[in-house]
């Protein structure tokens, strides 16, 4: 079975740009969650998706918002970019059913950098 | 609100010593905790969980005890290797389906 995977491994953009960042779940997996782990910071949620809906999002500006397409594959926008969005962003999907029921399995993260 | 404290590291220990990373935590309800890791250059990998009071995960050679009430999730293991060095994060889920609250994460090094 295939893990979580995320798109592009490293973005260098630049202050004032979007940065894309994409995620697709293991299969059968529904729901996608985003993480922010910026240095010294830890791990903080950013945005929550369950079929194709916004559940709920964490504690950060509007400049930061998603989607989830009808595969259940997710994408992460960030526009105006700022020197402090520099950082690793995960993706995670939870699992519904069996042995795995409610855990969340991490992809292995996109590198951003802003200049 | 819900939070999440551990020992701030770097933590460096010789093979074989005795790993204690503490964590604690504050919630509403009855949360299920968690022990995540992070290898260089990876995602994170779920460790071991505790999904009520007094249980106890475990997960190679590592071992923490869910205390209610100490509000705590202290992480063990009797011997570790330089195959353990990585970043451990604790995590608490208040119910199934929202998100993990995290830790800032605790640096662990293994020399030979």
């Amino acid at each position: 079975e295939a893990g979580v995977t995320q798109s592009p491994t490293h973005l260098i953009k630049t202050r004032g740009q979007q940065a894309t960042l994409r995620c697709s779940p293991i299969s059968g997996h529904t729901s996608v969650y985003w993480y922010q782990q910026a240095l010294g910071l830890g791990l903080q949620f950013l945005l929550w998706y369950d079929e194709g809906e916004e559940r709920n999002r964490g504690n950060f500006p509007p400049r930061f918002s998603g989607r989830q397409f009808p595969n259940y594959s997710s994408e992460l926008n960030v526009n105006a970019l700022e020197l402090e969005d520099s950082a690793l962003y995960l993706c995670a999907s939870r699992g519904d059913r069996g042995g795995s029921y409610n855990e969340q399995f991490f992809g292995p993260g996109t590198r951003l950098t802003v200049l | 609100g819900n939070s999440v404290t551990q020992m701030e590291g770097p933590v460096t220990l010789s093979e074989e010593a005795f790993l204690t990373i503490n964590c604690t935590y504050t919630a509403t309800g009855y949360p299920s905790l968690f022990w995540y890791v992070q290898y260089p250059g990876e995602g994170l990998q779920l460790l071991l969980k505790a999904t009520k009071a007094d249980d106890k995960g475990s997960n190679k050679g590592f071992e923490a005890t869910y205390r209610k009430e100490t509000t705590s999730f202290h992480l063990e293991k009797g011997s570790v290797q330089v195959s353990d060095s990585a970043v451990y994060f604790c995590a608490l889920r208040v119910s199934g389906n929202t998100p993990l609250v995290f830790g800032k994460g605790t640096r662990l090094s293994v020399i030979a």
